[in-house]
């Protein structure tokens, strides 16, 4: 069974820093990796998405990698913002090809 | 563009009682559905998918059940509501013609069951 593990659970740090939130699954035949935002009561909303055959992507200030190999991928983003403060969920792609698996997240804090 | 809408947003309903969430999506044809399960100090976890109208498969054994009626509308529903079915209700889409595409999440309905 797919096991999704995010680290650090949660995470604080003071505005315009960079930071890297970390992913890692059990199964490395995966098909896609998915992260996503998620604020307090709300819905997710898609911030990027890898296929298993590409290596990173990239929206704005946020870098997506992936290294299916060692079963890991990292959401980097610059110049940290209040505005970024959420929790952020790393998904994966199971066997069926429709479930995604989700890990617990972590819960990024900025302070201005 | 997309939009995928859920209602209502909250609930509060009595162990016993039945339960109906609905979801529609706009602006897409023939989209792969889904209802996940947020549940407190728990992640996501798929309970239902649709590939098409009238086609539901169910991922874990449960006091739910899924419809689709319609080719953008999904209902999440139970005859008699248990305490453990309290959770945060995600329903998302995804372009048909690939079960690995992107998928969009709505706002979510957040159910407790007392």
């Amino acid at each position: 069974k797919q096991e999704v593990t995010q680290i650090p659970a949660a995470l604080s740090v003071p505005e315009g820093e960079n930071l890297v939130l970390n992913c890692s699954f059990t199964d490395s035949a995966i098909y896609n990796l998915q992260w996503f935002r998620q604020d307090p009561g709300k819905g997710l909303t898609s911030l990027l998405l890898i296929q298993s055959s590409q290596r990173e992507q990239t929206s704005g200030r946020l870098n997506a990698s992936l290294d299916k190999s060692s079963g890991r991928s990292t959401l980097y983003i610059a110049a940290s913002q209040p505005g970024d403060s959420a929790t952020y969920l790393c998904a994966v792609i199971a066997d069926s090809g429709y479930a995604l698996n989700f890990g617990k997240g972590t819960s990024l804090l900025v302070t201005p | 563009s997309q939009t995928i809408h859920q209602w209502p947003a909250t609930l509060v309903q009595p162990v016993g009682s039945p339960l109906s969430l609905e979801c529609t999506v706009e602006g897409t044809s023939n989209p792969n559905l889904y209802w996940y399960r947020q549940a407190a100090g728990r992640g996501l976890q798929l309970l239902f998918y649709s590939v098409g109208i009238g086609q539901i498969s169910s991922e874990v054994p449960q006091n739910l059940s899924a419809s689709r009626p319609q080719d953008r509308q999904f209902i999440l529903s139970s005859k008699k509501l248990l305490l453990s079915d309290s959770g945060f209700y995600l329903c998302a889409w995804g372009r048909a013609g690939g079960a690995y595409n992107e998928q969009f999440f709505g706002p979510g309905t957040r159910l407790t069951v007392l």
